[in-house]
C-alpha cells in the first residue's frame, strides 16, 4: 500500500451537483497532484498542489478546484457536474514537486454522474 | 500540447510468451516513468528513465530509453498471469512554477491466458 487514502471510494451524483472528493497524502509528502481517468484512458492532469498553494494546472474548467491543508491533506472540488465528469479521480502524492519524483496513487474515488 | 503515443491498445499472450509496449512521442521526452495498473486498482511506479540508450532491467521486465529520447519500451519475458494489467508510460516536463506534471500514454492492456 501507498500510504495514500482517498474518500470516498464511490460516489453516485445528478448532473448539475457539486462533489468533494478527499486525500491524505503519504506522510511527510508535500506535494499533491490530482488526476482524471475515464475508462480506457490514461491518467489526465488536473492540477497540482505544493505547500497549500496551486502548483500547475492541466486542461480542465474553473469548475474544478482545489485545496492542500496544512498537513498535506487535500481536497478536489468539482461544481456543476456534467455526465462527462463520470470517472476515476486519483490522487498522487510525492515528496516535492521536482523533475523525477515518483508519484504515489491512492486506489482512487469513482464518480458516477447521472 | 506534449502527447505520447503508446502501442499496442491491447495486447493477449499466453502464459510464458514475451510482451513488449511500446511509448512515442514527435518531441524530446524529458523522462520516462512507467507505471503498472491492475484491473479495479490504481497505478503503481515501476521504474524511471532519464539518460538517452537508458537500459533497466526489474527480474523480467526490461525497460529501455530511445537514443533520441523520442521513444521507450517495456519488455516483460516469459509473461505469468501476475502480470495481467494496464502499463502506462508517462512523460515529464517542466510545466512552469516549478512544477513537473506527468503526462500519461493511454496504457497497453496486457491479458495472459494460462
Amino acid at each position: 500500500e501507498t500510504g495514500v487514502t482517498q474518500s470516498p471510494t464511490h460516489l453516485i451524483k445528478t448532473r448539475g451537483q457539486q462533489v468533494t472528493l478527499r486525500c491524505s497524502s503519504q506522510s511527510g509528502h508535500n506535494t499533491v497532484s490530482w488526476y482524471q481517468q475515464a475508462l480506457g484512458q490514461g491518467p489526465q492532469f488536473i492540477f497540482q498542489y505544493y505547500r497549500e498553494e496551486e502548483n500547475g494546472r492541466g486542461n480542465f474548467p474553473p469548475r474544478f478546484s482545489g485545496l492542500q491543508f496544512p498537513n498535506y491533506s487535500s481536497e478536489l472540488n468539482v461544481n456543476a457536474l456534467e455526465l462527462d465528469d463520470s470517472a476515476l479521480y486519483l490522487c498522487a502524492s510525492s515528496l516535492g514537486r521536482g523533475q523525477g519524483t515518483e508519484a504515489f496513487f491512492g486506489q482512487g474515488t469513482r464518480l458516477t454522474v447521472v | 500540447g506534449q502527447q505520447v503515443m503508446q502501442i499496442p491498445q491491447y495486447q493477449h499472450v499466453q502464459e510464458g510468451e514475451d510482451f513488449t509496449t511500446y511509448c512515442n512521442s514527435s518531441t524530446t521526452l524529458s523522462n520516462i516513468q512507467w507505471y503498472k495498473q491492475r484491473p479495479g486498482g490504481h497505478p503503481v511506479f515501476l521504474i524511471q528513465l532519464v539518460k538517452s540508450g537508458e537500459v533497466k532491467k526489474q527480474k523480467r521486465l526490461t525497460f529501455q530509453f530511445g537514443e533520441a529520447k523520442k521513444n521507450s519500451s517495456l519488455h516483460i519475458t516469459a509473461t505469468q498471469t501476475t502480470d495481467v494489467g494496464t502499463y502506462f508510460c508517462a512523460d515529464q516536463p517542466y510545466s512552469g512554477a516549478g512544477s513537473y506534471q506527468l503526462t500519461f500514454g493511454k496504457g497497453t492492456k496486457l491479458s495472459v491466458i494460462p
